[in-house]
């Protein structure tokens, strides 16, 4: 069965560093998504991007953030700048249709800022 | 309105029987209501979902039951066996692969 790839699967890095988180997307998807999840807490949205743009994106994804496709198979989250609170394991997802029925998720990537 | 609130926090069941999980929701624009199940290590996968004209949606064990004027919805897992422990999330969405989760059950299921 097909399926998201995440890498890393563990990423530590210090506060103020930046950070690129990678995905590799299910290949006929053509809609992509970034959630992430503290420890204990529910799964947030960050940001839904199509045709190399964003879509949609949440109050907590502001300018230190950023998505990308470099290339036709890729899809990475950066954080610029680190805080301790940016702490969490952050899920890649992606789906066929706009509707964003059928997410399929990665295995994510925790991310420990220290 | 943006909320979505699950409960209970956790669920004890014995093998073989009835686990359920409950949902609330604010917001009338929903449009489309999942169930995700994540294993320890494991993204959430899709388990079940159901969109707001229909009342209930069976697929085998799993039953998710739907009341739009309570604005409620709910999962039934009948059967219930020690590989359904894991946590569950409801959630929902108005689309462009948005999805509100509520704050997940974790489901233990006793041989």
């Amino acid at each position: 069965e097909p399926e998201v790839t995440q890498t890393p699967s563990h990423q530590v890095t210090q506060m103020g560093q930046e950070v690129i988180l990678r995905c590799v997307p299910i290949s006929n998807h053509l809609y992509f998504y970034w959630y992430r999840q503290i420890l204990g807490q529910k799964v947030e949205f960050l940001v839904s991007f199509y045709n190399n743009e964003i879509s949609e994106k949440s109050e907590i994804f502001d300018d230190q953030f950023s998505v990308e496709r470099p290339d036709g198979s890729n899809f990475t989250l950066k954080i610029r700048s680190t805080k301790l609170e940016d702490s969490a394991m952050y899920f890649c997802a992606s789906s066929e249709t706009q509707g964003g029925e059928k997410l399929f998720f990665g295995s994510g990537t925790q991310l420990s800022v220290l | 309105q943006q909320q979505v609130k699950q409960s209970p926090q956790s669920l004890i069941v014995q093998k073989g029987g009835i686990s359920i999980i409950n949902c609330a929701y604010e917001n009338t624009a929903f449009d489309y209501f999942p169930w995700y199940q994540q294993f320890p290590g494991k993204g959430p996968a899709l388990l079940i979902a159901i969109r707001p004209d229909v009342s209930e949606k069976k697929e085998g064990r799993f039953t998710i039951s739907f009341n739009k004027s309570a604005k409620q919805f709910s999962l039934h897992i009948m059967d219930s066996q020690p590989g359904d422990s894991a946590t569950y999330f409801c959630a929902a969405s108005i689309g462009r692969g948005k999805l509100i989760f509520g704050q997940g059950t974790e489901l233990s299921v006793k041989p």
